[in-house]
C-alpha cells in the first residue's frame, strides 16, 4: 500500500460525458501527479499540482482540468468524452517540489479505470 | 517521440533464469527510477539512482545507472514466479534550478513472465 487513495476505482461512462476522478496523497506530501495510462502510449504526465499550485503541465488536452485543494487532495476533471479517452488514470505524491534535489521519488496510488462507450 | 526506450518489450523464461532488461535514452537524466506493475494496479517503485555509474542491489536484482546518465539496467539473478510484472523505468530531467524537473518520463515497459 503506497498510501496514496484514488475514487473511484471503475468508471463507465458514454461519450460526452464528464467525470472527476479524485486523489488524496501520502500523508504530508505536497506534490501531486496525473498521469494517464494507454496500451499504447505508456504512462504519459499529464499535470503536477504543488501545495495548491499547478507547477507543469505535460499532454494534458483541453478537456481536462485538474486542482489541488486547502487539504491537499485533488481532483482531476474529464469532460466531452470520447472514446480515445478510455485509460487508467493513475495518481503520484512525492514530498518534494524537487528544487535542488536529484531524487524524484513518485508514489503511485491504484488508479482508475475510465471506460468511454 | 520516446525518450526512454526499454527492451525487450516482452520476455518470458523459466525459473532460475537470469535475465537483463534495458532502458536507454539520447537524453541526460537526473535521476532515473525503476518501478514494477502488476495488472490493474499502480506502479511500486523499487529503486532510485541519480549518480552516473552507480549501483543498487535489492536482492537479486541490481540496477546499473549508465556514466552518461543516459541509460539503466536491470538484472534479476534466479529469477522467480513472483517477480512476473511490468517493470518500468522512468527518467528525471534537469529542471531550470539545477535539480529534478518533476514530472517523469516513462519507457513503455518490458513484459516478465516467468514460468514455474
Amino acid at each position: 500500500d503506497s498510501g496514496v487513495t484514488q475514487t473511484p476505482k471503475h468508471l463507465i461512462t458514454a461519450t460526452g460525458q464528464r467525470v472527476t476522478l479524485r486523489c488524496s496523497p501520502r500523508s504530508g506530501d505536497l506534490s501531486v501527479y496525473w498521469y494517464q495510462q494507454s496500451l499504447d502510449q505508456g504512462l504519459q504526465f499529464l499535470i503536477h499540482y504543488y501545495n495548491g499550485e499547478e507547477r507543469a503541465k505535460g499532454n494534458i488536452l483541453e478537456r481536462f482540468s485538474a486542482q489541488q485543494f486547502p487539504d491537499l487532495h485533488s481532483e482531476l476533471n474529464l469532460s466531452s468524452l470520447e472514446l480515445g479517452d478510455s485509460a487508467l488514470y493513475f495518481c503520484a505524491s512525492s514530498a518534494s517540489s524537487f528544487r535542488g534535489t536529484l531524487y524524484n521519488e513518485q508514489f503511485f496510488g491504484p488508479g482508475t479505470r475510465l471506460t468511454v462507450l | 517521440t520516446q525518450l526512454l526506450e526499454q527492451s525487450p518489450q516482452f520476455l518470458s523464461i523459466q525459473e532460475g533464469e537470469n535475465l537483463t532488461v534495458y532502458c536507454n535514452s539520447s537524453s541526460v537524466f537526473s535521476s532515473l527510477q525503476w518501478y514494477r506493475q502488476e495488472p490493474g494496479e499502480g506502479p511500486v517503485l523499487l529503486v532510485t539512482v541519480v549518480t552516473g555509474g552507480e549501483v543498487k542491489k535489492l536482492k537479486r536484482l541490481t540496477f546499473q545507472f549508465g556514466d552518461a546518465r543516459k541509460d539503466s539496467s536491470l538484472h534479476i539473478t534466479a529469477a522467480q514466479p513472483g517477480d512476473t510484472g511490468l517493470y518500468l523505468c522512468a527518467g528525471a530531467q534537469w529542471g531550470l534550478s539545477g535539480g529534478s524537473q518533476g514530472n517523469l518520463i516513462f519507457g513503455k515497459g518490458t513484459k516478465l513472465s516467468v514460468k514455474p
